[in-house]
C-alpha cells in the first residue's frame, strides 16, 4: 500500500544541536515530496520541496532535506536547533500518478527543544 | 497580503447542529481541499476542488460537503456533526495540479468540537 511513514513520533533535542527527522515513502514512483513544520496554534509552513535534479534540498528557517532514492527517504536536517524550532513536522508527498495532486501526510514528529 | 483565511478559529457546537466553515484565498488558486487532522494520524484530505463547480471526496470525506460556486471561496458544511468530528481542521490552496504548482498553502486551522 502506498504510504508516508515518519518512524519518530517525538523527539527531544538540545537547543544548538544537531536535529534529523526520517521520512520513508512506499510508492511505485518517486513522488514530488514535501516537509511541513507547525508551530503550535499556527497552521502549517512549507519548509522544503522536491521535485528532480539535486538530492539535497535547501529549505527555509536553515532546514535541509536529502533525497535518497535507494532508500525511499527524504530526511529533514538542521545542524543547530533554535528553541524556536519546537513545532511539529509532517513529511508529505504528491503521488506522481495523481493528477488531482492530492498531499499525503505522514503521521508527524513532535520536536521538543531543550536549553 | 497572499493568504487563506478560515472563519471561525474555534467553534464549540453540539450535535445535530448544522455548521460551515468558511475558507478564502486571495491567490486566484485554482485548486483548493480540506483536510483534517487528528493526532497520531497526521492530515487527511476531507474534500478537494480543482476549480469552479468542480468537487470530488478526498480520503475521509463523510459527514462532510463542499461546494465552489467561487473561485476563491471553499466552504465547508457539517450537515448534522457528530463527536467523531471534532478535529482540527485546514484548508489549503494551491495554484494548479501539475508540477511545482502542486505546492499547497495552508490556513490557520478551525478547531472544532462537537459535544
Amino acid at each position: 500500500a502506498q504510504s508516508v511513514t515518519q518512524p519518530d513520533i517525538h523527539i527531544t533535542v538540545s537547543e544548538g544541536a544537531s536535529l534529523e527527522l526520517r521520512c520513508n515513502y512506499s510508492y511505485g514512483a518517486t513522488p514530488y515530496l514535501f516537509w511541513y513544520v507547525q508551530s503550535p496554534g499556527q497552521g502549517l509552513q512549507l519548509l522544503l520541496k522536491y521535485f528532480s535534479g539535486d538530492t539535497l534540498v535547501q529549505g527555509i528557517k536553515g532546514f535541509e532535506a536529502e533525497f535518497k532514492r535507494s532508500q525511499s527517504s527524504f530526511n529533514l536536517r538542521k545542524p543547530s536547533v533554535h528553541w524556536s524550532d519546537a513545532a511539529e513536522y509532517f513529511c508529505a508527498v504528491v503521488p506522481i500518478t495523481d493528477s488531482w495532486g492530492k498531499l499525503q501526510f505522514g503521521a508527524g514528529t513532535q520536536v521538543v527543544v531543550t536549553p | 497580503e497572499a493568504q487563506v483565511t478560515q472563519n471561525p478559529r474555534y467553534l464549540i457546537t453540539v450535535t445535530g447542529k448544522k455548521l460551515t466553515v468558511t475558507c478564502s484565498q486571495n491567490m486566484n488558486h485554482e485548486y483548493m481541499s480540506w483536510y483534517r487532522q487528528d493526532p497520531g494520524l497526521g492530515l487527511r484530505q476531507i474534500y478537494y476542488s480543482m476549480n469552479v463547480e468542480v468537487t470530488d471526496k478526498g480520503d475521509v470525506p463523510e459527514g462532510y460537503k463542499v461546494s465552489r460556486k467561487e473561485k476563491r471561496n471553499f466552504p465547508l458544511i457539517l450537515e448534522s456533526p457528530s463527536p467523531n468530528q471534532t478535529s482540527l481542521y485546514f484548508c489549503a490552496s494551491s495554484l494548479s495540479n501539475s508540477g511545482s504548482s502542486h505546492e499547497q498553502f495552508f490556513g490557520p486551522g478551525t478547531r472544532l468540537t462537537v459535544l
